[in-house]
């Protein structure tokens, strides 16, 4: 059962524009939403994170949006630079059961110059 | 240097064969992780660890084989490999909850 929805699967950006990735979780005891960004031959590095009581966080180009009725949450990169290009994985945890989080099968952003 | 470190970062080896994936970490984390990272499937969680001596299966636990003797390290053990065990696997550890979640680099593990 795949709790946590990713897309798209891959996305395309001209430099400077907005790159959006969105995912949808089914479990509503979910209270914790990071976005990890993995360059290749690398491991997932943690982005940013939200928790529920707060329907957006920004940190620098990146923004993530959280809508709690909709089950919804999502990335926002700003003025996307060739250097964003990375997949990128949202994920999703009930802290108090054991931090495991549940990841969506990720996004390959390009971002060309 | 602190961090989590993987080993080896390559292997090939046969089915049947037993191999065993390293994971080291310099934090004295509590919890650690392992994942298979394949396409179109994400990162799916193998087991996971919540202290020394307490392991629990994760979504993909079959096949797969983990110890936690000590609280920095974390072997993950595959007692007879299958061409389906071929994977990117990586380690991850966290201090606790509400905190970030580290990475390490992976093991490319082909199986033939």
């Amino acid at each position: 059962q795949q709790q946590v929805k990713q897309s798209p699967q891959s996305l395309i950006v001209q430099k400077g524009g907005i790159s959006i990735i969105n995912c949808a979780y089914e479990n509503t005891a979910f209270d914790y939403f990071p976005w990890y960004q993995q360059f290749p031959g690398k491991g997932p590095a943690l982005l940013i994170a939200i928790r529920p009581d707060v329907s957006e966080k920004k940190e620098g180009r990146f923004t993530i949006s959280f809508n709690k009725s909709a089950k919804q949450f999502s990335l926002h990169i700003m003025d996307s630079q060739p250097g964003d290009s990375a997949t990128y994985f949202c994920a999703a945890s009930k802290e108090t059961s054991g931090s495991r989080l549940t990841f969506g099968e990720g996004t390959q952003l390009t971002v060309n110059p | 240097d602190a961090g989590i470190t993987q080993s080896p970062r390559y292997k090939i080896t046969e089915t049947g064969r037993q191999v065993t994936l390293m994971c080291h970490q310099t934090w004295s984390h509590s919890y650690m992780f392992w994942y298979r990272q394949d396409l179109g499937h994400g990162l799916r969680l193998i087991y996971y660890s919540a202290a020394a001596d307490i392991t629990d299966k994760g979504e993909v636990p079959d096949g797969y084989v983990v110890s936690r003797s000590k609280t920095e390290n974390f072997p993950l053990t595959l007692e007879s490999a299958t061409r389906s065990q071929t994977s990117v696997y990586f380690c991850a550890s966290r201090a606790g909850t509400n905190q970030p979640q580290h990475f390490g680099d992976g093991t490319r593990l082909s199986i033939l």
